[in-house]
């Protein structure tokens, strides 16, 4: 089956730099996104990989291991508008996004 | 950036009518749109994929009947809960794709559904 793994909850201090771990495992791929979701409010996009690697923008970076299903999401200086949740996805061999739960980050002061 | 709209933005409905939930995308043709259902505190579900001018595919589990789908033309897809109930609350998020090389889904903002 299609599986994608990612932790329920994080926190991290402002100021902080917190990395959001992802593993996949599907049924071919075609690249993986993460996307940032606030409470309430509909995903927006962060970043996306294709090639292994690592993709920078500004505070936030993303970065890809094709051979070992592995992806994650780093983000610096954080502030407490980052609080939220980021979700991982995966696009399949059908060009399908399979989504991750989730990783809800609390940003405490 | 690509955008995309929905409408209404939340709706409260009787149990037993029927509710439709537009999607636009405003500054290109979205061969492919996509229906998401999220509970709270939970991550999204796909519900249904459509294309312009053919039936939308179904998940497993999604009752066709029952959350109708349609994609008349590039720019506009609906989708109507038909005799919703109270286990039908939830938000609802349609995403948009270009197409191409662009694999990118553009997100709607989201219709809260409260069936009392």
């Amino acid at each position: 089956g299609q599986n994608i793994d990612q932790p329920t909850e994080m926190t991290a201090t402002e100021g902080a730099i917190v990395q959001i771990n992802c593993t996949y495992q599907t049924s071919g791929f075609n690249g993986l996104f993460w996307y940032q979701q606030h409470a309430g409010e509909a995903p927006t996009f962060l970043s996306y990989n294709v090639l292994d690697g690592l993709e920078e923008k500004g505070r936030f970076s993303s970065f890809l291991s094709r051979s070992k299903g592995y992806s994650y999401l780093l983000l610096k200086e954080l502030q407490m508008k980052d609080s939220a949740s980021y979700l991982c996805a995966v696009t399949d061999s059908n060009y399908q996004l399979i989504w991750g739960a989730g990783t809800k980050l609390i940003i405490k002061p | 950036g690509a955008v995309v709209s929905q409408h209404p933005s939340w709706v409260i409905c009787k149990s037993g009518t029927s509710v439709k939930i537009e999607c636009r995308s405003l500054d290109f043709q979205a061969t492919t749109m996509f229906w998401y259902r999220q509970f709270p505190k939970q991550s999204l579900m796909l519900m249904a994929t459509s294309n312009e001018g053919s039936k939308a595919t179904y998940e497993q589990g999604v009752e066709k009947d029952k959350f109708l789908i349609n994609h008349a033309s590039l720019t506009l897809s609906t989708l109507t809960v038909t005799s919703a109930h109270p286990e039908d609350s939830s938000f609802y998020i349609c995403s948009a794709r270009s197409g191409g090389s662009d694999y990118e889904q553009y997100f709607g903002p989201g219709t809260r559904l409260t069936v009392t």
